[in-house]
């Protein structure tokens, strides 16, 4: 599998400001994932990102709030904006794996995101 | 729309003691599923998964699942559980749309083994 990192690991950000979070994969993949796990509850999907393409936001979040990028196949940054407590979450990365995995996503370990 | 059911929300056991961790889907389709663990700390990772073929799968530190299709159901077992299995564990299920699969997950469930 794919080894994912990102960066930062965690952060205490105050309400209005932007966090944009770093993911880097040591391979290429075709698709990455931006995914939200809020605090006691299970990863919601916020968006996938295919290279060379705009992001594809799932119902509930939007551009303007999460604001993706994808500039290559192994890296992708998802921003958090105009940040309010509510956005206080791990937001993880994933991606496909390869080969014979390409079914099976597999996860970083996560930025944990606490605003004030 | 797709929903993955986790019936406990959290498991207290001893050791050596007997797992089973429910999970139900709710769609018709051809379905991809999975069970993902995430260890104090540490980052989620693949426990299991089950495409096709024989509908028992075995995964990682002794764990299981059955796949039932009769009952929309995958749950996750192990015969005797360690104090190094205290975890949560999410089921998931693929969803494929706008040409891609997206994973639907369940709530969780927060096991704690005690010594």
């Amino acid at each position: 599998s794919a080894v994912i990192s990102q960066k930062p690991s965690r952060d205490i950000c105050q309400r209005g400001t932007s966090l944009t979070i770093q993911c880097q994969v040591d391979s290429q993949v075709t698709m990455m994932f931006w995914y939200r796990q809020q605090p006691g509850q299970s990863l919601t999907l916020i968006a996938t990102a295919n290279q060379g393409s705009e992001a594809t936001y799932e119902s509930g979040f939007v551009i303007d709030k999460f604001p993706i990028s994808r500039p290559n196949l192994t890296f992708s940054t998802l921003t958090v904006s105009n940040m309010s407590p509510e956005d206080s979450s791990i937001y993880l990365c994933s991606v496909e794996g390869s080969g014979t995995s390409t079914d099976t996503q597999y996860f970083g370990p996560g930025t944990r995101l606490t605003v004030l | 729309a797709q929903s993955v059911s986790q019936h406990n929300h959290h498991v207290i056991l001893s050791e050596a003691a007997s797992l089973e961790l429910g999970c139900n889907y709710s769609y018709g389709g051809t379905v991809n599923l999975f069970w993902y663990v995430q260890y104090p700390g540490q980052h989620l990772q693949l426990l299991l998964k089950y495409f096709s073929g024989d509908p028992l799968v075995k995964g990682i530190k002794g764990f299981e699942a059955e796949f039932i299709k009769s009952k929309f159901s995958f749950n996750l077992r192990k015969p005797s559980v360690q104090w190094s299995d205290t975890a949560e564990y999410f089921c998931a299920v693929t969803r494929f749309s706008g040409g891609y699969n997206k994973l639907i997950f369940g709530a969780g469930t927060r096991l704690a083994v005690h010594p």
